[in-house]
Formats: C-alpha cells, sequence, structure tokens
C-alpha cells in the first residue's frame, strides 16, 4: 500500500514571496503520478499540477512548480508570487500508473497567504 | 459545462436513518468517483464507475454503503443505518476516460455533501 506524509499541517507566508510546501511518500511501484491539488474554503478539490515519475524534468504551472526527488521519494510543492486567492489547503497526492484516478491523498498542509 | 454538482450539500441525520446523496457528473464524462472526507484529513477513495459499472471498491466501503450508476449519467450514494463515524465529507468527482482504458486523465471534483450524523 501507498502512504503520503506532509509534515507541515500549516503555513503562512506574505504576499508576494515564496512558500515550499513538502511532501514525502512511499511505495514500491516504479511507476506512477504524483499530485497537488489545492481545496479553498469551497471544498471543490482543484488540481495545481502532477508530474509523472518517468519524467526527469519537473512539472511547472505558471507560478506553481515542483521538485521531484524520485529516490528520496519526495515531491515538494513551490508557489512564487503568493496570491491572496492562493489561501487553502493543499493535498499532496499519488496515483499508480494505470490505476485510473484511485488517489492517495496525504493529510494536507493549510496555508494562509497574509496581505 | 457546469461542473460536477452534488445534492444535498449538507446533510444532517440521526444515527441508524438511511441517507441517499446524488452526483451529477460533467456530461459526457464516463468516469465518476467517490471519495470520503473526515475533517482534518485527505480524502480517501471509496469507489468509481466506468459508465454504468462499478470497477473497483474500496474495503471502507462496507456494505452498509452502496453506490450506483444506472444509466451513466448520475449516482447515488446511500448510507444505511448510519453511524457517527460516517460523519464526514463526501465528494464526487468525474472525468472523461479513453474508452477502457486505465489512465490519469483530469478528475474534476464537485463541492460535496457534508454528513453530520448525531
Amino acid at each position: 500500500a501507498q502512504t503520503v506524509t506532509q509534515s507541515q499541517p500549516e503555513m503562512s507566508v506574505q504576499e508576494a514571496e515564496t512558500v515550499t510546501l513538502s511532501c514525502t511518500y512511499d511505495t514500491s511501484e516504479n511507476n506512477y503520478y504524483l499530485f497537488w491539488y489545492k481545496q479553498p474554503p469551497s471544498r471543490q478539490m482543484i488540481l495545481v499540477i502532477r508530474q509523472e515519475a518517468y519524467k526527469q524534468q519537473n512539472a511547472t504551472e505558471n507560478r506553481f512548480s515542483v521538485n521531484f526527488q524520485k529516490a528520496a521519494k519526495s515531491f515538494s510543492l513551490k508557489i512564487s508570487d503568493s496570491q491572496l486567492g492562493d489561501t487553502a489547503m493543499y493535498f499532496c497526492a499519488f496515483m499508480k500508473h494505470w490505476e485510473g484516478n484511485m488517489l492517495t491523498f496525504g493529510g494536507g498542509t493549510r496555508l494562509m497567504v497574509k496581505p | 459545462d457546469t461542473g460536477v454538482s452534488q445534492d444535498p450539500r449538507h446533510k444532517i441525520t440521526k444515527r441508524g436513518q438511511n441517507v441517499t446523496f446524488r452526483c451529477d457528473p460533467i456530461s459526457e464524462h464516463n468516469r465518476l468517483y467517490w471519495y470520503r472526507q473526515t475533517l482534518g484529513q485527505g480524502p480517501e477513495f471509496l469507489t468509481y464507475f466506468q459508465n454504468e459499472a462499478q470497477l473497483e471498491k474500496s474495503r471502507l466501503l462496507s456494505d452498509r454503503f452502496s453506490a450506483e450508476r444506472p444509466k451513466g449519467s448520475f449516482s447515488t450514494l446511500e448510507i444505511q443505518r448510519t453511524e457517527q463515524g460516517d460523519s464526514a465529507m463526501y465528494l464526487c468527482a468525474s472525468s472523461l476516460a479513453p474508452r477502457g482504458v486505465s489512465t490519469n486523465e483530469k478528475l474534476f471534483f464537485g463541492s460535496g455533501t457534508q454528513l453530520s450524523v448525531l
């Protein structure tokens, strides 16, 4: 079974600054996908970024980028130029290859962006 | 595209009662998922459908839980004889996947049904 651990229950950052959220996972699989999801107070989970494990290049999506360290089983999310709208719960998630969106989520990190 | 909608948004029930939630996926999405999220935790996978076929069920889905997707469109999740431990948010998600192929297609979530069992 896979496990996903987010060791930072809460974090805060000043608007316009950069923040990094940590995630580690444990698996015996070699092919898999990793995701970061955002859950604002509206409760709707929104995909922020995803990474295929077979790709060495780190994924980027505008202000969001990841640092994927496969050997260390680490998958951190960096948010640059933080905005007030980034305030939300952030969840790291794992999916085995060919497992069709049956995701294993971490416990989440609550991010507060301060003006 | 109106997104994934779930009804009701909140449900309060007494222990031992039956409850049913509904999920309407994005039109033409062939896959539909149910997840459960307890307070302060990440979501946990419960079950998923491809069209009307229920392809996978988590061991979290006890025999008091039943999910259906009768015409491959909307889905219902019923909990019989509710217990206080069933209190959680029940999230539905949908995706469009190539027929018969398991992929990591993008998942779209609804806003959930918050269940409180008194």
